[in-house]
């Protein structure tokens, strides 16, 4: 199947630092979604791109559709405690809402 | 408006048993997902379902069957379970074919088969 490789694996940062994690892929997308998933729950939308070149912000969060439709990034400004999770990139091809998904990053914020 | 749930929570099999998740939604939505996660890894789509009665194969449908005969219901079924289909299970919902519906996850069922 189709691979999403997301990096980085992990990262343990200081409250009040700022946070940058990407996915790329081998093949394009026509969207891209980053999603934050807090233990024993469901992952949450946190932003969705839809065009290439495409940067979206959702308060302290910033991401990009990249120019090339195989990758994107996600930053996180001003991180605080309540940002720990993880965090999984999913990319589509079709309208069929059929995701594939990174193996995500696990973010660790210290107080 | 309880969005996504899914029962059960939590499930132990023994190797060979059968099972069925059950995932319900009351948001109206046309599309559900069943996807699996193993530690460390992303979610994998294992069958989905574009409307009532129909469904088709995902990334990893081996071992698992499902039926959507009412729009608000969406059930995994595995007929012989296998200590490799231990995982977390979650459903998903979308109102409909746009790009831009979102889907909504429901909280998971956890198994465990020995």
């Amino acid at each position: 199947g189709q691979q999403l490789n997301q990096s980085p694996q992990s990262m343990f940062i200081q409250e009040g630092e700022d946070v940058s994690m990407n996915c790329t892929s081998s093949s394009i997308f026509n969207t891209w979604l980053w999603y934050k998933q807090d233990p024993g729950e469901g992952p949450v939308l946190l932003i969705a791109l839809y065009k290439a070149g495409e940067l979206t912000s959702n308060g302290r969060l910033t991401a990009q559709f990249g120019i090339t439709r195989k990758d994107s990034f996600l930053n996180i400004s001003a991180s605080i405690p309540s940002d720990v999770g993880i965090y999984f990139c999913a990319g589509q091809r079709t309208n069929a809402g059929k995701s594939t998904f990174g193996d995500g990053t696990t973010l660790t914020v210290k107080p | 408006n309880a969005g996504v749930t899914q029962t059960p929570k939590f499930r132990v099999l023994k190797t060979g048993q059968s099972m069925t998740l059950l995932c319900a939604q009351d948001m109206n939505h046309e599309y559900m997902y069943w996807y699996r996660q193993d530690p460390g890894m992303g979610l994998r789509l294992i069958h989905y379902s574009v409307g009532e009665g129909t469904t088709a194969k995902g990334e990893v449908p081996d071992g698992y069957n499902v039926s959507r005969l009412k729009k608000q219901n969406f059930l995994l079924g595995l007929e012989s379970a296998a200590p490799s289909q231990t995982s977390v299970y979650f459903c998903a919902s979308r109102e409909g074919v746009s790009f831009h519906n979102e889907q909504f996850f429901g909280p998971g069922t956890r198994l465990t088969v020995l």
